[in-house]
């Protein structure tokens, strides 16, 4: 167990619909890392907040966004879904800004029907 | 340049054997190459890391060998164990950014 938490395990939903995914990070880490894993695209880095603040963006589609809250769970919206967003979505927390280890928590399956 | 790339995709080895998996890069701004973990179902755990500055690092089993000239390193697994089998990814860390670049993965099997 990493310390880090995401809800929900799974989530089903329609095409055109908006989600909410939602991390805990490990307590005493101030930075989550947003990662989106695809059978063709593998590992890909979202976007990171780091105390609150956004701190670095890779991949991250327009229709998606993500926000860190003063406690410092953080939240990734999904909106306008299409099939393609179809993925497993995992955090990772850190303790830095510019962390290098990084510790994952057991992800979000999402499926867009 | 910001890639990782990652061979081979899968692997299989008979149990007591040796696990061999090599990444390469390109950028040399990246600080710190992790190896991570995961099972089906899971997310990634990470197993084993390394900073540019060293050739290499062993815990227990596992063992990374960083050629920095090279830019590639590699996972070994000794006396590889049907517990083993699970997909690796290797990573390098942007010191600029913070994000990690993954390598593509390999799917481990180990025959009992």
């Amino acid at each position: 167990d990493s310390g880090v938490t995401q809800t929900p395990k799974h989530l089903i939903t329609a095409t055109g619909q908006r989600v909410t995914l939602r991390c805990s990070p490990r307590s005493g880490d101030l930075s989550v890392y947003w990662y989106q894993q695809s059978l063709d695209q593998g590992l890909q880095f979202l976007i990171q907040y780091y105390n609150g603040e956004e701190r670095a963006k890779g991949n991250i589609l327009e229709r998606f966004s993500a926000q860190q809250f003063p406690d410092l769970h953080s939240e990734l919206n999904l909106s306008s879904l299409e099939l393609g967003d179809s993925a497993l979505y995992f955090c990772a927390s850190g303790r830095g800004s510019l962390q290098e280890t990084q510790y994952f928590g057991p992800g979000t399956r999402l499926l867009v029907l | 340049q910001q890639q990782v790339k990652q061979s081979p995709q899968s692997l299989i080895v008979q149990k007591g054997g040796i696990s061999i998996i090599n990444c390469a890069y390109e950028n040399t701004a990246f600080d710190y190459f992790p190896w991570y973990q995961q099972f089906p179902g899971k997310g990634p755990a990470l197993l084993i890391a390394i900073r540019p500055d060293v050739s290499e690092k062993k815990e227990g089993r596992f063992t990374i060998s960083f050629n920095k000239s090279a830019k590639q390193f590699s996972l070994h697994i000794m006396d590889s164990q049907p517990g083993d089998s699970a997909t690796y990814f290797c990573a390098a860390h942007s010191g600029n950014t913070g994000k990690l670049i993954f390598g593509q993965g390999t799917t481990l099997q180990v025959k009992p």
